[in-house]
């Protein structure tokens, strides 16, 4: 099965918002609730930042929301700050009793 | 505090095996599913393998499926990934991940630090 579509990079300035997309298909994002994002430092682990389509873990600033329209999930990020460059990561749960990644989204804060 | 600390990464030929080992600590560990999650050199997240709370049910990732058992002993809390048949492309930090009851759910919300699996002749 092939890795979930997201765009290689975006970018935004200071305070401004940012939208992530992510592709699947009915088998995964499609047909199920269990969407989860991940943001990653360089040389860091992953952290979690969104569960189950729109849920923040605590700790997690509410600068962040997630979201979800038929096969494609959304991450966005309003305010955007220094410390939010990152590579982002979508993960959906599958028909096939998987989990999937997408290909993961290089964020540059200009 | 939830703690997640993998061992047993290495060196290891094409065809050899390994066992990692994820040690955790600060949560109950039985209740717990819990995946483990790699990344090749410079590339992005994979998901290898998930088992259930209490050591059910167990899912893998076509990649490995057959040459990977994911394995849970809960009076140790560890979590363990043995691997066989070892190939170039299972170069990668393997990440330890916890998630809530059923793997599925919830995302996995703690994460080790990652051991480095190196298969090179």
């Amino acid at each position: 099965q092939s890795a979930l579509t997201q765009p290689a990079s975006v970018s935004g300035s200071l305070g401004q918002s940012i939208t992530i997309s992510c592709i699947g298909t009915s088998n995964d994002i499609g047909g199920y609730k269990y969407v989860s994002w991940y943001q990653q430092h360089p040389a860091k682990a992953p952290k979690l930042m969104i569960y189950d389509v729109n849920n923040r873990p605590s700790g997690v600033s509410n600068r962040f929301s997630g979201s979800k329209s038929g096969n494609t999930a959304s991450l966005t990020i309003s305010g955007l700050q220094a410390e939010d460059e990152a590579d982002y990561y979508c993960n959906s749960y599958t028909s096939s009793a998987t989990l999937i990644f997408g290909g993961g989204t290089k964020l540059t804060v200009l | 505090e939830v703690q997640l600390l993998e061992s047993g990464g290495g060196l290891v030929q094409p065809g050899g095996s390994l066992r990692l080992s994820c040690a955790a600590s600060g949560f109950t560990f039985m209740n717990s599913a819990m995946s483990w999650v790699r990344q090749a050199p410079g590339k992005g997240l994979e998901w290898v393998s998930s088992i259930g709370g209490y050591g059910g049910a167990t899912y893998y990732a076509h990649s490995v499926k057959g040459r990977f058992t994911i394995s849970r002993d809960n009076s140790k809390n560890t979590l363990y990934l043995h691997m066989n048949s070892l190939r170039a492309e299972d170069t990668a930090i393997y990440y330890c991940a916890k998630g809530e009851v059923w793997f599925g759910e919830s995302g996995m919300g703690y994460w080790g630090q990652g051991t480095l699996v190196t298969v090179s002749s």
